[in-house]
Parts: structure tokens; sequence; C-alpha cells
């Protein structure tokens, strides 16, 4: 399995202002998945990030306030733009096992409190 | 109707004890099936992945899929404190890798 690390591990921020969270991976991946996990709830896709196409938005997010870049094939990063309180939450990236296989693999999470 | 269905817990067991966890779910064409465990604070590790119906074993844990009740369960033999974490399952349609995943249970073994 891939060894994935993101960055920062937490941030606490104010309102209105926007972080971007890193996710590197040790070995080159085709793709790319961003996920929120907020409190006693599932783990909900936000997108998932291709190298070299636009990333793909699952319903109920949107590019303007969920930035993706995906630069090469270790490499990504999420914004989290004019952010408020409801935007608390844990955010993860994943990689699939690739090889037709259907297994992620996550990153340890970004803590992200907004104040 | 959520896709998934996952009691939340808290499920507290004894040392020793033999877990079972359960999901279940009404998208038919589900066809991969995985568990997670979660420590807090962590990242959740794929602890067991299983395609279509059946059994699969692995040390003291045990997946199994019933396509036809829609219900997928993972066992844990030997139970031991550090196996408290919570569990998630998830799946995914064929060729699709959009998983889809329960709201996790949390359980508790206690020395």
């Amino acid at each position: 399995s891939a060894v994935i690390s993101q960055k920062p591990s937490r941030d606490i921020c104010q309102r209105g202002t926007s972080l971007t969270i890193q996710c590197q991976v040790d070995s080159q991946v085709t793709m790319m998945f961003w996920y929120r996990q907020q409190p006693g709830q599932s783990l909900t896709l936000i997108a998932t990030a291709n190298q070299g196409s636009e990333a793909t938005y699952e319903s109920g997010f949107v590019i303007d306030k969920f930035p993706i870049s995906r630069p090469n094939l270790t490499f990504s990063t999420l914004t989290v733009s004019n952010m408020s309180p409801e935007d608390s939450s844990i955010y993860l990236c994943s990689v699939g096992a690739g090889g037709g296989l259907n297994e992620q693999f996550f990153g340890p999470g970004t803590r992200l409190t907004v104040l | 109707q959520k896709e998934v269905e996952q009691d939340p817990g808290p499920l507290s067991v004894p040392e020793g004890a033999i877990v079972s966890l359960n999901c279940t779910y009404s998208n038919s064409a589900f066809q991969y099936f995985m568990w997670y465990r979660q420590y807090s604070r962590k990242g959740p590790e794929l602890l067991m992945y299983t395609y279509s119906s059946g059994n699969k074993e692995d040390g003291r844990f045990t997946a199994q899929v019933d396509k036809s009740s829609k219900y997928i369960s993972l066992f844990i033999r030997d139970s031991q404190p550090s196996d408290s974490a919570t569990y998630l399952c998830a799946m995914t349609n064929t060729g699709f890798q959009k998983l889809v995943f329960g709201t996790g249970t949390r359980l508790l073994v206690s020395p």
C-alpha cells in the first residue's frame, strides 16, 4: 500500500479565510480522492482528482468552494475557500490501488476548525 | 434512506470476545466491499477487501458478504483492547472507484 502524508495535520482558521491542504504520496498513482468526514457522519467524497485533467466534483461540492490541483502523479492540493464554521471537519485524501482494483488507501487527515 | 446503514454503537465487549459488526445496503449494483479501521485522530486503514458474495479470512478477522440480503459482516475473534477503534464499511460498483461509506461503528474492548 502507498504511504500518504497530509499537511497541515490540523488548523484553526477564521471565518472568511481559505486553507490549502496538501497530500503527498510516496509512489505514482493515477487516481486521488478528497473526502470530508464530519462528526457522526459518513466519509463523503468531495472530488476525484486525476493528473492532467480537471477534478470531478460530487453533488453538493463545487470548484469555487473546493478548488483542487493535481500537478503530478504524487501530489494534490485541496483548498477550502471562504470558510465558515460549517466547514469544520476532517479532510482526507486517498489514492486508488490501481491495476483495476478498487481498494483505496487513506492519508492521516487534516482536522480543520473554523471560528 | 441512506445507501449504506451501519449502527454507530458504541459496542462494548470484554477482551477475548467475538465481535460482529454489520452493514446493510440498498444498491444491488455494489460488488466490492471493504472494511476500514480508524483509530482516533488517524486516517482509515484498510482491513478487508472482498468481491461479490462469500467469506474472506485474514488472521482474527473474517469478512462475510450476503448479496441476496444486501448485508455484510466483519467478525473479530479473540478481540483485544488494541482493536478498540471505529470500523467503517465501504462499498462500490463494478469498475467504479467511488466508495460509499457507512457512518462507522465504534468498538470498545475492555481488558
